[in-house]
């Protein structure tokens, strides 16, 4: 079974990095889907953040392209989430997901507050 | 951005009730059309890809039409279980996200 797991700091200052991990168990992502990150904002709102590829090449949201980096570390199974720049905007529920048609599998989603 | 238009934003429906749900694209999206169920608490859950193509594991009560721009989730007869936010998301071009269909229980 595939499970994804996020974890990262629960609150962030502005103007900092948000930095987010996603564990992957089930499944080698070097196989396929391409792993994503996606947030949801208080009220109900969702973004798609981007993405790595299981070949390793990246797509990020336009809004988004000047302040995001997703790695991976294929040793480890695990993607992350770097978020530079970050305002009081920011403070959304994240996830991690595996993208085919659909986003197939989701991680349960960490809640990131941006706040002094 | 190709804009995710849903309607209504909330539905009150009861048990055994056909439920339909709209999703409305701001251009041609080619049925490149997801749904998703996100019950509280929980990640979203992926129902139909590509417009009508059940997920594995989804009941067959739930099945999605359309094309262009206009697209259905319908839920042919509502059981308690099915209470959530239904999600539509394109995927003609990077994916967006409609800002859900909070269906309850009348």
């Amino acid at each position: 079974e595939i499970q994804l797991q996020e974890s990262g700091p629960g609150l962030v200052k502005p103007s900092q990095s948000l930095s987010l991990t996603c564990s992957v168990t089930g499944y080698t992502i070097t196989s396929g889907y391409d792993w994503s990150w996606i947030r949801k904002f208080p009220g109900n709102k969702m973004e798609w953040m981007g993405y790595i590829s299981n070949s390793g090449s990246t797509n990020y949201n336009p809004s988004l392209k000047i302040r995001i980096s997703i790695t991976r570390d294929t040793s480890k199974n695990q993607f992350f989430l770097q978020l530079n720049s970050v305002t009081t905007e920011d403070t959304a529920t994240y996830y991690c997901a595996g993208l085919n048609y659909g986003f197939d599998y989701w991680g349960q989603g960490v809640m990131v507050t941006v706040s002094s | 951005d190709i804009q995710m238009t849903q309607s209504p934003s909330l539905l009150s429906a009861s048990v055994g009730d056909r439920v339909t749900l709209s999703c409305k694209a701001s251009q041609n999206i080619y049925k490149y059309l997801n749904w998703y169920q996100q019950k509280l608490g929980e990640a979203p859950k992926l129902l139909i890809y590509y417009t009508n193509s059940l997920q594995t594991g989804i009941p067959s009560r739930f099945s999605g039409s359309g094309s262009g721009t206009d697209y259905t989730l319908t839920i042919s007869s509502l059981q308690p279980e099915d209470v959530a936010t239904y999600f539509c998301q394109q995927y003609n071009s990077w994916p967006t996200f409609g800002a859900g269909t909070k269906l309850e229980l009348k």
